[in-house]
């Protein structure tokens, strides 16, 4: 089945730090990726996503491009707030049921 | 404003005790799903239902039950054959245009 890796965490950075969450999947055919983003308490928002090789999400100021050859959607942001503390998850669905896969999760804590 | 309602956000129960968690959609949306969060181990798929009166399990179905009778409604039963129920569970529906998540609720078993 389909299954997700994605760097673990905690991630603590700076306030305007640059910000890189790895994240690599296995899928068969022609997946469709996502970044989602959960808030204390709250669930999942969709943060932004791709459904074809090259394609690159972006909302918010953060950015993903799904890489085909490397089977990869590595989340960045250039310049992180403290309001994006949260945790990130990266998923995959594919095939006919659009089930979604998730990876753990990386918590993000961004100090002022 | 169409979305997903899950009620209650909080519930307590005995050990034991069958519990049944409420998931309510207004998008029209066909497929409607279940997951579990647990720290530290992302989200995990219990059931799925893709059309009215069908439902099939996912990666973690034992100790779970569900029901399908209205496209707006999929409810999830915690059995007591769960046996670490503790949880936050999240109910999903989705159309080929992507996923929309309730706010969750968190069960608490003592």
């Amino acid at each position: 089945g389909d299954s997700v890796t994605q760097m673990e965490g905690p991630v603590t950075l700076s306030e305007e730090a640059f910000l890189t969450i790895n994240c690599t999947y296995t899928a068969t055919g022609y997946p469709s990726l996502f970044w989602y983003v959960q808030y204390p308490g709250e669930g999942l928002q969709l943060l932004l996503k791709a459904t074809k090789a090259d394609d690159k999400g972006s909302n918010k100021g953060f950015e993903a491009t799904y890489r085909k050859e490397t089977t990869s959607f590595h989340l960045e942001k250039g310049s992180v707030q403290v309001s994006d503390s949260a945790v990130y998850f990266c998923a995959v669905s594919g095939g006919s049921n659009y089930k979604l896969t998730f990876g753990k999760g990386t918590l993000l804590t961004v100090n002022p | 404003d169409g979305g997903i309602t899950q009620s209650p956000k909080y519930l307590f129960r005995k050990e034991g005790q069958n519990v049944t968690l409420s998931c309510e959609q207004n998008l029209n949306h066909d497929a409607m799903y279940w997951y579990r969060q647990d720290p530290g181990q992302g989200l995990r798929l219990i059931y799925y239902s893709q059309i009215v009166n069908d439902f099939q399990k996912g990666d973690i179905a034992e100790g779970y039950s569900v029901s399908r009778e209205k496209k707006e409604s999929f409810p999830l039963t915690v059995t007591s054959a769960q046996k670490n129920p503790t949880a936050f569970y999240l109910c999903a529906s989705s159309n080929s245009h992507g996923y929309t998540f309730g706010s969750g609720t968190r069960l608490t078993v003592v």
